[in-house]
């Protein structure tokens, strides 16, 4: 069963620094992208970053370029969002997809369950 | 960026009802759009890849349809498990971007 299991979300003051994790089981990891998706409370969804299954590319919103980067460990299953520089419109729900395709490009699919950010002091 | 437009922004339907939400693109994105499904307190869900391909697992009453840069789901018999929000994305390049988003209430 393909599984994604974030953490690291917690309460960070503005300005300050977090790294989000989303640990994958049930597929070869390192065949495909993968990608971060927030959702601020109430709010629709915004798709974050991107990375391709090599690691070599990689894609930001505009909102976060800059400040956040994207990253992957094929050695351990894992993918990695380091958040700088905090903002309150940072507060969301962060959850990690799989791009479900044999590109870098496509559906994203399954998600993780989320973890919440609160950047608030 | 592409710009997504999504309608209506929330429905209230009754069980057994057609329900068509749509989504038009700013530019051409050929097939490239996904819809999803998200309930409360829920991660989304992948219901339609290439707009019109239904994801393994997901009842066929959940079609998709495109026409140029407009884009539909539809739900051709409403059922009480289809309340949620729903929502289009475009896949075809970066940055990716969503739909606003259709709060589906059942009557």
């Amino acid at each position: 069963e393909v599984q994604l299991l974030e953490s690291g979300g917690g309460l960070v003051q503005p300005g300050g620094s977090l790294r989000l994790s989303c640990e994958a089981s049930g597929f070869t990891f390192s065949s495909y992208a993968m990608s971060w998706v927030r959702q601020a409370p109430g709010k629709g969804l915004e798709w974050v970053s991107s990375i391709s299954a090599s690691g070599v590319s990689t894609y930001s919103a505009d909102s976060v370029k800059g400040r956040f980067t994207i990253s992957r460990d094929s050695s351990r299953n894992t993918l990695f969002l380091q958040m700088n520089n905090l903002r309150a419109e940072d507060t969301a729900v962060y959850f990690c997809a799989r791009v479900n395709s044999t590109n870098q490009y496509g559906p994203q699919a399954p998600w993780g369950q989320g973890t919440l950010v609160t950047v608030s002091s | 960026a592409i710009q997504m437009t999504q309608s209506p922004s929330s429905l209230s339907a009754s069980v057994g009802d057609r329900v068509t939400i749509t989504c038009r693109a700013s530019q051409g994105i050929g097939n490239d759009l996904g819809w999803y499904q998200q309930k409360p307190g829920k991660a989304p869900k992948l219901l339609i890849y290439g707009a019109s391909s239904l994801e393994s697992g997901v009842p066929s009453r959940f079609s998709g349809r495109a026409s140029g840069t407009d884009f539909t789901l539809t739900i051709s018999s409403l059922q009480p498990e289809d309340f949620g929000s729903y929502y289009c994305l475009q896949d075809y390049n970066y940055p990716y971007t969503f739909g606003q988003g259709t709060k589906l209430e059942i009557k």
